[in-house]
């Protein structure tokens, strides 16, 4: 298994905290994602990084943000929680980009009251 | 527009039951890869295959195998002799060449009961 981890697992915060979950790798892989599950949706991408500092958009990125300040680490920060943020969150690696196979961390479940 | 469509909600089988999930996809590219995942009940992603879109060779792994039609966008999974242990919910995902996010594209998933 690939070596991700992803804290906290579990959160619950109030409307208009800010919030930050964590996404650590062990493989040293170049690519990290974040993205979020939703019943009747799958999973939609949030964020990418192709490298350090390295970031770009997905399909419901507003109301999120992103950093990558170390190759192991990506960081997804809700910058004012609402409702419509609980979800569970996922971040994945791969080592190249395209075709790549992702492989995804444990998750974590985020509820915003 | 890359679409992927997994129109079984849920399936219910009684253990030692072939089944297959269905997947459908839509693209404009030539190339591109199409991905099976598990979610078991305990909430992991766990990656099954990966097929590229020269490849339609179909692909046995014990009690799975996945049919890929280039013909009818269609990359099918079939479980033989099912066990209570197949019991999650199944994705279905396409990635394109030439995107700039580099995403994949989930189906909405199919829920596997395997019933004992």
């Amino acid at each position: 298994d690939a070596g991700i981890t992803q804290s906290p697992r579990h959160k619950v915060t109030e409307t208009g905290t800010p919030v930050t979950l964590r996404c650590h790798q062990t493989e040293n892989h170049r690519y990290m994602y974040w993205y979020r599950q939703d019943p009747g949706h799958g999973l939609r991408l949030i964020h990418y990084s192709y490298g350090v500092k390295d970031t770009d958009k997905g399909e419901v990125s507003d109301g999120y943000s992103v950093s990558r300040s170390k190759t192991e680490d990506f960081l997804l920060t809700l910058e004012s929680a609402t409702s419509s943020q609980t979800s569970v969150y996922f971040c994945a690696i791969s080592g190249t980009g395209f075709g790549d196979t992702q492989y995804f961390g444990p998750g974590t479940r985020l509820t915003v009251l | 527009a890359q679409k992927v469509t997994q129109a079984q909600t849920e399936i219910s089988v009684v253990e030692k039951e072939d089944v297959t999930l269905d997947c459908v996809y839509e693209t404009r590219d030539t190339t591109y890869y199409l991905f099976w995942y598990k979610q078991p009940p305990s909430g992991e992603l766990v990656f099954l295959i990966r097929r590229n879109s020269f490849d339609e060779q179909n692909e046995i792994s014990g009690r799975y195998s996945w049919n890929f039609q280039k013909s009818t966008s269609s990359f099918n999974f079939t479980i033989t002799a099912s066990q209570v242990v197949d019991s999650a919910v199944y994705f279905c995902a396409l990635s394109e060449e030439g995107g700039a996010t580099n995403k994949l594209i989930f189906g909405t998933g199919t829920l596997l009961a395997v019933q004992p």
